[in-house]
């Protein structure tokens, strides 16, 4: 099984600013199934990002995903208010994991 | 729009039973694999089960399998979860999510608001 590792858990950062988040994936993931997903308290999960680097219907162009190899980046280009949240990734292809979270918090 | 609406949760004694139902709209159900996924406090996401667009193949975490069945009434529009045999460790908000197609590989594209499970004696 797939084990996705998600770094840092918790990220401090101000509005306007850059986010980057991780997921680094324990083995190859198959042609790129890697989907991330947004949760603010009190809901349910968002799908932001799928195919690593597809954009979600609606989501704003500042939510940008990328890959190198078993390594998978969210990154958030200057921060609204909105988007301080839980962020998740996950694996769809063989199976269904997901990683442990990062927490983006207002600094 | 695409809405799914879960409801059945509550609570339930050690070793008893639950089923949860998720009533789908806004798309055509029969074309989408289905999910149920689940989430105990303060934890990541887990997946619990899926079911084919057809309602043919049916897929289950191992923590789950023996124990849990999906189900999929098309005429209806509802997924459903039978959960048997409940633990401690089965308490979490469980989500019904939809597929963004009808066969894998899919991510989930829709989510319901979640029901609650409680397992205590």
């Amino acid at each position: 099984e797939i084990v996705l590792t998600q770094s840092p858990g918790t990220l401090s950062l101000s509005p306007g600013e850059r986010a980057t988040l991780s997921c680094r994936a324990s083995q190859s993931v198959s042609s790129s199934y890697l989907a991330w997903y947004q949760q603010k308290p009190g809901q349910a999960p968002r799908l932001l990002i799928y195919g690593a680097s597809s954009r979600a219907t609606g989501i704003p162009d500042r939510f940008s995903g990328s890959e190198s190899g078993t390594d998978f980046t969210l990154t958030i280009s200057r921060l609204e208010p909105e988007d301080f949240a839980v962020y998740y990734c996950q694996h769809y292809g063989s199976s269904r994991t997901f990683g442990q979270g990062t927490k983006v918090e207002i600094k | 729009e695409v809405q799914l609406l879960e409801s059945g949760g509550g609570l339930v004694q050690p070793g008893g039973s639950l089923r949860l139902s998720c009533a789908a709209s806004g798309f055509t159900f029969s074309s989408y694999a289905m999910s149920w996924v689940r989430q105990a406090p303060g934890k990541e996401p887990e997946w619990v089960s899926a079911i084919s667009d057809s309602g043919g193949s049916t897929y289950y975490a191992d923590s789950v399998k023996g124990r849990f069945t999906i189900s999929r009434d098309k005429s209806k529009n509802t997924l459903y979860l039978q959960m048997n045999s409940l633990r401690a460790e089965d308490t979490a908000v469980y989500y019904c999510a939809k597929a963004s197609q009808g066969g894998r590989p899919y991510y989930f594209d829709y989510w319901g608001q979640g029901t609650l499970v409680t397992v205590s004696s």
